[in-house]
């Protein structure tokens, strides 16, 4: 079975350096999204991705916040500056369209820790 | 805003035993309902959507618009059954986000 793949499984970062948090979401699906967790707190939405370009983003995904599609399979997500509270689990996931059929197939998710 | 809660964060049964977990939604429209289901280190998997009225792994959910609610269901629970799950809600509008409550963590006892 397809699988959204997601690198680095976990990363540890200085307050204020720049990370980069990349996933591979399944080949034919259109439709790429983040989401975080916040140890013991429930999963939040960051961002939504489609047709290249941001199509919903939350509160939470602030101007230090970006995406990118580079090069058409890889789904990236920036933190410019890290805070300590940036300490979450993210999620990178994908759907083949946007139809509640198809559901989202989640990776399994990067470790940041902002030390 | 749509909002899911999710009143139990812990759950413990013991196997055989039936199991309910509850989910409660706001939302003005018609939502999409869903559970995810995470097994310990495992990513998040959809269990169930409530548009294709389906029986996975034993559970069902029906979505009830008057009581605003899409509990979960399983009339014998196994202990390949303990995991955090998780309720989530997406508006009727094409690739809008989940909402997800806050988990309910089962545990299934032998």
């Amino acid at each position: 079975e397809p699988e959204v793949t997601q690198t680095p499984s976990h990363q540890v970062t200085q307050m204020g350096q720049e990370v980069i948090l990349r996933c591979v979401p399944i080949s034919n699906h259109l439709y790429f999204y983040w989401y975080r967790q916040i140890l013991g707190q429930k999963v939040e939405f960051l961002v939504s991705f489609y047709n290249n370009e941001i199509s919903e983003k939350s509160e939470i995904f602030d101007d230090q916040f970006s995406v990118e599609r580079p090069d058409g399979s890889n789904f990236t997500l920036k933190i410019r500056s890290t805070k300590l509270e940036d300490s979450a689990m993210y999620f990178c996931a994908s759907s083949r369209s946007n139809q509640a059929f198809h559901g989202y197939t989640f990776g399994s998710g990067t470790r940041l820790t902002v030390v | 805003a749509q909002r899911v809660t999710q009143p139990e964060k812990l759950l413990s049964v013991f196997k055989g035993a039936p199991v309910e977990l509850k989910c409660n939604y706001s939302y003005s429209g018609s939502p999409e309902l869903f559970w995810y289901v995470q097994y310990s280190r495992q990513r998040l998997q959809l269990l169930l959507r409530h548009i294709s009225r389906e029986s996975i792994k034993g559970f069902t959910a029906d979505l009830n618009k008057g009581e605003t609610s899409f509990h979960l269901k399983k009339p014998f629970a196994q202990e390949e059954d303990s995991a955090m799950y998780y309720c989530a809600l997406r508006r009727e509008t094409s690739g809008s986000r989940l909402t997800f409550g806050e988990g309910t963590q089962l545990t299934v006892n032998p």
